[in-house]
C-alpha cells in the first residue's frame, strides 16, 4: 500500500484480557519498528525486526510483550493479561533500510479498563 | 546513557514570528538526527536526517542544522497550518539496538493568525 497500515485504529479492553496489534508495512521495507506513546512522554522503541535477522526485542517491558512478523511483511504484537499501565497509542513504522527516515502509521490507540 | 532533551515543551507564536526549537542530545556515537512533525491523532511524519556537525537542511519554512551536541529547527514567518508536536530523535552507531532512534518527548508548536 501507499503507506504504513495500523489496525485496529482504536482498541478497548479489560484488564487481563490479550490483544494483537496488526501493522501492514510499506512493500519493498525490510525494517520495521514498533514504538508506544503514552500521554506526555516520548516514544518508547519496543522492537526491531530487519529482514531474516533475528529481532531486537531490547524495548519490550515485560514478558506479557511478544511480536513477530510473518513473511518479512506483515507484523503483530501482541499483549497478553493487559494491565492499564499499557494504555497508549502504539505506533508502527517502517524503512527500506534501517537508517534512512521513517514512515510510520497512525496507530493503535490501547485503552485498558 | 542515550538521551533526548528537546526545549521549550510548548511554545505559542504569532503568524509571522520566526523562532526556533532545540534538541540537546548524549549519545555515544552519533549516526544521524531526526526530525518528525506530529499532528494530533497521527503518526509522525518524516521531515529531515542529519548525519554530520554542520550539516543543514531545508523544506518549505523549516530549517534544521545539527551541531556536536545539539540540533535547532528553525522556522521562518510560521503559519497557522505549522501548528503541530516537533519530535527529535538520534540514532546511535553503536548500541544494543542498532536501528532503532530514541525520541525526545517534542516540543508542541501553536501557531496564531
Amino acid at each position: 500500500g501507499a503507506g504504513v497500515s495500523q489496525s485496529p485504529s482504536n482498541k478497548v479492553t479489560e484488564k487481563g484480557k490479550d490483544v494483537e496489534l496488526r501493522c501492514d508495512p510499506i512493500s519493498g521495507h525490510t525494517a520495521l519498528y514498533w514504538y508506544r506513546q503514552s500521554l506526555g512522554q516520548g516514544l518508547e522503541f519496543l522492537i526491531y525486526f530487519q529482514g531474516n535477522s533475528a529481532p531486537d526485542k531490547s524495548g519490550l517491558p515485560s514478558d506479557r510483550f511478544s511480536a513477530e512478523r510473518t513473511g518479512g511483511s506483515v507484523s503483530t504484537l501482541t499483549i497478553q493479561r493487559t494491565q492499564q499501565e499499557d494504555s497508549a497509542v502504539y505506533l508502527c513504522a517502517s524503512s527500506p533500510v534501517p537508517d534512512y527516515g521513517y514512515t510510520f502509521g497512525s496507530g493503535t490507540r490501547l485503552t485498558v479498563v | 546513557e542515550d538521551q533526548v532533551t528537546q526545549s521549550p515543551e510548548a511554545l505559542r507564536l504569532q503568524e509571522g514570528e520566526s523562532s526556533s526549537l532545540n534538541c540537546s542530545y548524549t549519545v555515544s556515537g552519533l549516526r544521524g538526527l531526526f526530525w518528525y512533525r506530529q499532528d494530533p491523532g497521527k503518526g509522525p511524519e518524516f521531515l529531515f536526517t542529519l548525519y554530520s556537525a554542520g550539516e543543514e537542511k531545508e523544506k518549505e519554512r523549516l530549517k534544521a542544522t545539527l551541531t556536536k551536541k545539539e540540533s535547532f529547527l528553525h522556522i521562518t514567518a510560521p503559519k497557522p497550518e505549522d501548528s503541530a508536536t516537533y519530535l527529535c530523535a538520534v540514532q546511535a552507531v553503536y548500541g544494543g539496538s542498532q536501528g532503532n532512534l530514541i525520541f525526545g518527548k517534542g516540543t508542541k508548536l501553536s501557531v496564531k493568525p
